[in-house]
């Protein structure tokens, strides 16, 4: 099977410009959970979608925002982009994510100036 | 929720030695609890996982074990080569939920 895939790899942008990120999970996996990682923060949780639905959340302010869609693909959103915003964003994918392995795609790095 | 502490930050060790790494957990009804390797500009990937009905799960080289009552696990790496230099990551998913929490992670050096 083929894995966990995310576009774009890379971005640049500005302050108070806003991004969409795009994961694709591994095919029947209908969980895709978002992670923000930075130097010295470790993973910390965003979002995790299940069936088009948003089924836990984590910490971040209103402008993180994301969807799933029925093909389990999912996105994620950012609003007005601030310098700390810049970091690799993970996405996972479980097959229904209770208690199970994620598997990560290869993130993408977001740098904003 | 869910707290995962996770010890050293950093761990510097020669080639061939073994090396530890430390986390504990809050939740005493978390019952899964994985270990990710990170490579230098990769993903995550899943080295090796444990329920909490096992004590102790080895695979080759790598080992881990779980002590239930302290809320601790530990995973150990014998033999290190430099290919095992990596940040790796605890984590620990309750029984109520569907996300793990992750530690902070450890950055393991191995020098030739």
């Amino acid at each position: 099977k083929a894995g966990v895939t995310q576009t774009p790899r890379y971005l640049i942008k500005t302050r108070g410009q806003q991004v969409t990120l795009s994961c694709s999970p591994i095919s029947g996996h209908r969980s895709v959970s978002w992670y923000q990682q930075t130097p010295g923060q470790g993973l910390q949780f965003l979002f995790e979608y299940f069936s088009e639905t948003q089924r836990n959340k984590g910490n971040f302010p209103g402008r993180f925002s994301g969807r799933q869609f029925s093909n389990s693909r999912s996105e994620m959103n950012v609003s007005t982009l601030e310098l700390g915003d810049s970091a690799l964003y993970l996405c996972a994918s479980t097959l229904s994510g209770n208690g199970e392995t994620q598997y990560f795609g290869p993130g993408t790095r977001l740098l904003v100036l | 929720g869910e707290n995962v502490e996770q010890h050293p930050s950093t761990l510097s060790v020669q080639e061939g030695d073994s090396a530890v790494i430390k986390c504990t957990y809050s939740d005493s009804a978390s019952n899964y609890f994985p270990w990710y390797k990170q490579e230098l500009g990769k993903r995550p990937q899943l080295i090796i996982d444990i329920r909490s009905n096992v004590g102790e799960k080895k695979d080759q080289r790598i080992a881990v074990t779980l002590n239930k009552t302290a809320k601790h696990f530990s995973l150990h790496i014998t033999e290190t080569q430099p290919e095992d230099s990596a940040v790796y990551f605890c984590a620990a998913t309750s029984g109520g939920s569907y996300i793990p929490t992750f530690g902070r992670g450890t950055s393991l050096i191995v020098h030739p």
